[in-house]
């Protein structure tokens, strides 16, 4: 089972850029990136998914490497209410069981 | 409005005494799947069902049980509750054919002590 590697935490200003890292050197063909982040006292919420090329959405830039072995969850301008679990993860379409790991957390200075 | 639900939100119960946490989704979701959530550990999974009567194995099932018995069901059964199983305990489902990504939705998660 493909499994991710991520740091414990990591710091940022309100305001600024983050760029999360992710290494999963054991990606699959088929897997997709998955990133969920995790609000205290809440669920996982979905972020934004990708299979090769980078992409964007309303909450987040995903950069993904040329040889897929990492990636990077970038916010563009965090904000306090960014604060949370950031998980990074793996899914293919061929199986579902799921590695979490322990994410990072994000805390968010003003 | 799209959603999972999970029923009880808390509770404390007593070493041995059975009990079963419910999940439901209505969102028409073939995968389904149990997580436990500890400090320092993440999101673990505990088992998974890609559909009615298919069930798997997570990471961490001993201890507990699973049945798929209806789509939209997917309850989590502890048949002797022991201190090391006080958890939270998050359900999630999500889709698993037409166009990926197939993200998964989570519940509002489970407070379960056992003492």
């Amino acid at each position: 089972d493909a499994k991710t590697t991520q740091p414990n935490s990591m710091e940022s200003n309100e305001e600024e850029p983050v760029h999360l890292p992710c290494n999963h050197s054991t990606i699959s063909g088929t897997d997709y990136i998955h990133w969920y982040r995790q609000l205290p006292s809440q669920g996982p919420e979905y972020v934004i998914h990708g299979l090769t090329s980078n992409v964007n959405n309303r909450m987040a830039s995903l950069a993904i490497a040329e040889d897929r072995k990492s990636s990077t969850l970038i916010l563009h301008r965090a904000t306090l209410r960014d604060a949370a679990v950031y998980y990074c993860i793996l899914r293919g379409t061929g199986g579902f069981k799921t590695i979490f790991g322990a994410g990072t957390r994000l805390f968010v200075k003003a | 409005e799209a959603q999972v639900t999970q029923n009880p939100r808390y509770l404390i119960t007593v070493t041995g005494k059975k009990l079963t946490v419910t999940c439901s989704q209505n969102m028409n979701h073939e995968y389904m799947s149990w997580y436990r959530q500890d400090p320092g550990l993440g999101l673990r999974q505990i088992y998974y069902s890609m559909n009615v009567e298919v069930t798997d194995k997570g990471d961490v099932p001993e201890g507990y049980k699973v049945s798929r018995k209806e789509k939209r069901n997917f309850p989590l059964i502890l048949e002797s509750p022991s201190p090391n199983q006080t958890s939270l305990y998050f359900c999630a489902s999500s889709r698993t054919s037409g166009t990926p990504p197939f993200e998964q939705y989570f519940g509002p998660g489970t407070r379960l002590t056992v003492t």
